[in-house]
């Protein structure tokens, strides 16, 4: 069976530092890989998706990045942190691109900037 | 304009008590998916439920089912016999046809089940 993993669990990070959150799918090749961002109490919105390896696509202009240096390895970055980047962080992960293909999403990052 | 609208930020229901949570949609697109995720106070999100454009009968997984009205764009989630475990966040989504997989979500709705 499929399953997903992120790391770290939680972080709290100073306004400034770099950021490194990480995503690994296992049981499944070629899978469609997502990032999303929770604020407190609020829906999710898509930051990144990828087809493929080295396939990043953006949906919001910020200061993070994405990449993904393996099939089943999506990587969320930042160099500087804002305090608005604090939130819940989500990976996401799908078979294909159909309609009917359920997204499963892993247990998540909750990032602290002060 | 907002794709996914969820009405009802927060929702009390006494268990053993069926609860609709209400969703509608928008999109121009003549296929798409429609989801329902629960999300417990502990963050991971779960998966309930999945109706298509192109479905004929209303989607039911268990305790779960989707009154998916197409012509008024709405696809309202209804719990059947609510459980105390049932507390939680839950997300309407929408995944149009001509995405990459991309899931719209809707802001949510809190639900609460009182003993």
């Amino acid at each position: 069976s499929q399953t997903i993993h992120q790391w770290p669990a939680t972080l709290v990070q100073p306004v400034g530092s770099p950021l490194s959150l990480e995503c690994t799918v296992e049981g499944t090749s070629n899978p469609n890989l997502y990032w999303y961002r929770q604020a407190a109490g609020r829906g999710l919105q898509l930051l990144f998706y990828s087809v493929g390896i080295g396939q990043i696509s953006s949906e919001v202009p910020q200061n993070l990045s994405a990449s993904r240096p393996q099939d089943r390895q999506f990587i969320l970055s930042s160099k500087k942190l804002l305090l608005s980047d604090s939130g819940f962080y989500l990976c996401a992960w799908t078979a294909g691109t159909s309609i009917q293909e359920t997204q499963y999403f892993g247990p998540g990052t909750r990032l602290l900037v002060l | 304009a907002q794709k996914i609208t969820q009405t009802q930020p927060g929702m009390f229901v006494q268990e053993k008590e069926a609860v609709t949570l209400d969703c509608t949609y928008d999109t121009s697109d003549p296929s798409y998916g429609l989801f329902w995720y629960k999300q417990p106070s502990s963050g991971e999100m779960i998966f309930l439920i999945y109706q298509g454009s192109y479905d004929q009968q209303n989607a039911t997984e268990g305790r779960y089912s989707l009154n998916f009205q197409k012509a008024r764009k709405s696809a309202n989630l209804v719990i059947s016999a609510s459980q105390l475990g049932d507390s939680a966040m839950y997300f309407c989504a929408m995944r149009e046809g001509g995405s990459q997989g991309n899931l719209i979500f809707g802001k949510g709705t809190k639900l609460s089940v009182k003993p």
